[in-house]
């Protein structure tokens, strides 16, 4: 069991409001990534770490920001929350710690809705 | 326009029956996984495979990978309710990163 846990589990926020997503991992591992996940579009990258305070862009990025001060914590920020935000949310680590995939261990994640 | 075309969408069938979920692009990775997923959970990782044509087997599931390393496809023999879930292939193009099909939601009927 890689450890890693989503918080919170659900939220409910109004427009215009921020938002910051949770993901905690126990073992270490360098690189982190969050998806949303969304009907007819599977998972979609928005934002990922190979490091503490060292993030990129995913393919779906606008709207968001990251942080990752300590190696253990990913947080993920909606600085103005939109109704097209209402996903669900989920952070992900890679499995060993070399540079090529061989598959993630995803969270359980967190289900967002923007009113 | 997804990178990677998941078939069918959807699939419902009966307990016993075989399956074939495919996964294609015009890309090349240079790996590719199948999750499956449960409501309310994230996915898990079933299987990775690397080399082309590269054929994995996990019970009653099997996995194999294109010779040119494009394609995908998972082959599920005699179905249980169990089976029933989203499953999901990701392709690895550059370094860590995956990206993911839209998914086939499988229901298998007792």
């Amino acid at each position: 069991d890689a450890g890693i846990t989503q918080s919170p589990r659900h939220k409910v926020t109004e427009t215009g409001t921020p938002v910051t997503l949770r993901c905690h991992q126990t073992e270490n591992h360098r690189y982190m990534y969050w998806y949303r996940q969304d009907p007819g579009h599977g998972l979609r990258l928005i934002h990922y770490s190979y490091g503490v305070k060292d993030t990129d862009k995913g393919e779906v990025s606008d709207g968001y920001s990251v942080s990752r001060s300590k190696t253990e914590d990913f947080l993920l920020t909606l600085e103005s929350a939109t109704s097209s935000q209402t996903s669900v949310y989920f952070c992900a680590i890679t499995l060993g710690q070399g540079a090529r995939s061989y598959g993630y261990t995803f969270g359980s994640g967190t289900r967002l809705t923007v009113v | 326009t997804q990178l990677l075309e998941q078939s069918p969408q959807f699939l419902s069938i009966q307990e016993g029956e075989n399956l074939t979920v495919y996964c294609n692009s015009s890309s090349v990775f240079s790996s590719l996984q199948w999750y499956r997923q449960e409501p309310g959970e994230g996915p898990v990782l079933l299987v990775t495979v690397v080399t082309g044509g590269e054929v994995k087997k996990l019970k009653r599931l099997t996995f194999q990978f294109g010779d040119a390393r494009k394609d995908s496809s998972l082959h599920i023999t005699a179905a249980q309710p169990g089976d029933t879930g989203l499953y999901l292939c990701a392709g690895a193009r550059y370094g860590n990163k995956l990206v993911f099909g839209a998914g086939t939601i499988l229901r298998v009927k007792s």
